[in-house]
């Protein structure tokens, strides 16, 4: 099956730095990859669809200064948490549309952040 | 607006047995897609099994079989002969294919598996 990866798989920085989280498809290529933001013991949020090439879509309620994403090209896409606070960690999965099949949806294995 | 209901939020089970979990949706699309996802402990999401909103039979994948009944928005999973390697969370989701293909999931149900 195709893979998505994500680096890193965790990371913790103290408050007010950036952090940047990466998203692979590795084999295959993805014009469109979607980041997710699941707090402990609920459901993934999807907080904004990114669109290689173009700018990222938000979901109501995220802070797109906040959350900068950036999808050059078609196999990778990144997530800057900027000026980060304690309340933003969070594991931060991401996934991506298979170009060659519209049923297929991959997950990364997931970014976990602690702000300090 | 679409939306996942699932109203379990944990289930335990005897190994071996069968194990139904429930998810309802509403959409007002025509043509969307449905998904159950395992989430162990590692935090990996699996896809498990996929089904149409066109699609006649319900999808099966080894032992996950989904319980689609279209008119009353249900997409239940069924696991049979379940094992211990089985107890994680289990996420519905949909995908409305004219909501720019974005999967948006249910609130999880813990299935935990007792030997």
């Amino acid at each position: 099956g195709a893979v998505v990866s994500q680096h890193p798989s965790w990371v913790i920085c103290k408050s007010g730095t950036s952090v940047k989280i990466e998203c692979r498809s590795l084999d295959f290529q993805a014009t469109t990859m979607f980041w997710y933001r699941q707090f402990p013991k609920q459901s993934l949020m999807l907080m904004a669809t990114s669109n290689e090439g173009s700018k990222a879509t938000y979901e109501q309620g995220v802070e797109k200064d906040k959350f900068l994403i950036n999808h050059a090209s078609l196999t990778l896409s990144t997530l800057t948490v900027t000026s980060a606070h304690p309340e933003d960690s969070s594991f931060y999965i991401c996934s991506a549309n298979d170009d060659r099949s519209s049923n297929e949806q991959y997950f990364g294995p997931g970014t976990r952040l602690t702000v300090t | 607006a679409q939306k996942i209901t699932q109203t379990q939020p944990g289930m335990f089970v005897q190994e071996k047995e069968a194990v139904t979990l429930d998810c309802t949706y509403d959409t007002s699309d025509q043509s969307y897609g449905l998904f159950w996802y395992k989430q162990p402990s590692s935090g990996e999401m699996i896809f498990l099994i996929y089904q149409g909103s066109y699609d006649e039979q319900n999808a099966t994948e080894g032992r996950y079989s989904l319980n689609f009944q279209k008119a009353r928005k249900s997409a239940n999973l069924v696991i049979s002969a379940s094992q211990l390697g089985d107890s994680a969370m289990y996420f519905c989701a949909m995908r409305a294919y004219s909501s720019a293909s974005k999967i948006i999931f249910g609130s999880g149900t813990r299935l935990s598996i007792r030997p």
